[in-house]
């Protein structure tokens, strides 16, 4: 089963725009990690953010952590058509190896 | 750097069927684990190996099984294909042990069953 569900399950917006999607889980965690996925393909790893981390920036990419309400959220800035792709959440957990659980995703549209 | 390489990339089997697909890990990699995608369960976590050794395995039937060798190329394996088992399986390897190492994710192999 899920970890926990993901918010919106689909986006649309213009380019240009920002995005923002949140995760929500339901255990303890070491890190909440964000991938995207385009079309059926392999994930690409997005960014990692550890339990004792609030938040954390790569290029366009900010994300939260509150684990007082056991929430992530995703913020894509000034988005592009090339965003355009699901975006999942993921957590992984201590003495858990590299095992991860993956929420079930946002479909992001981005119009040019 | 070589990425991740799974084969193959497509796959029609009949029910009752046996199917082996193939992950090749990054260089110098030494984890793999697998997920299973599918539109109504999401990805779920199947199997992870680390030297060699299945470190964790995810809450599906026997059927699933897997293996790692000692060059930390891994197949799994799943016997007696129902057509439940369709979907998109996906491999990811990592340097390290534990998951706050970054996971590389091959394109994965989409299985149907007929």
């Amino acid at each position: 089963s899920q970890q926990g569900e993901e918010d919106p399950q689909a986006l649309s917006i213009q380019e240009g725009e920002n995005a923002t999607m949140n995760c929500s889980y339901k255990t303890s965690i070491n890190n909440l990690q964000w991938y995207r996925q385009n079309s059926g393909r392999g994930l690409v790893h997005l960014i990692l953010i550890r339990s004792n981390e609030r938040e954390k920036h790569s290029g366009r990419l900010r994300v939260t952590l509150d684990t007082s309400k056991k929430s992530s959220s995703l913020l894509i800035t000034a988005s592009r058509a090339a965003d355009t792709a699901s975006y999942f959440c993921a957590t992984g957990f201590t003495g858990a190896g590299n095992m991860l659980t993956f929420g079930g995703g946002t479909r992001l549209m981005v119009k040019p | 750097k070589a990425g991740v390489t799974q084969t193959p990339r497509y796959l029609i089997k009949t029910r009752g069927q046996q199917v082996t697909l193939s992950c090749s890990p990054i260089s110098g990699h030494r984890s793999v684990s697998w997920y299973q995608q599918t539109p109504g369960q999401g990805l779920q976590f199947l199997f992870e190996y680390f030297s060699e050794t299945q470190r964790n395995k995810g809450n599906f039937p026997g059927r699933f099984s897997g293996r790692q060798f000692s060059n930390s190329r891994s197949e799994m394996n799943v016997s007696t294909l129902e057509l439940g088992d369709s979907a998109l399986y996906l491999c990811a390897s990592s340097l390290g042990a534990t998951s706050v190492y970054e996971q590389y994710f091959g394109p994965g192999t989409r299985l149907t069953v007929t």
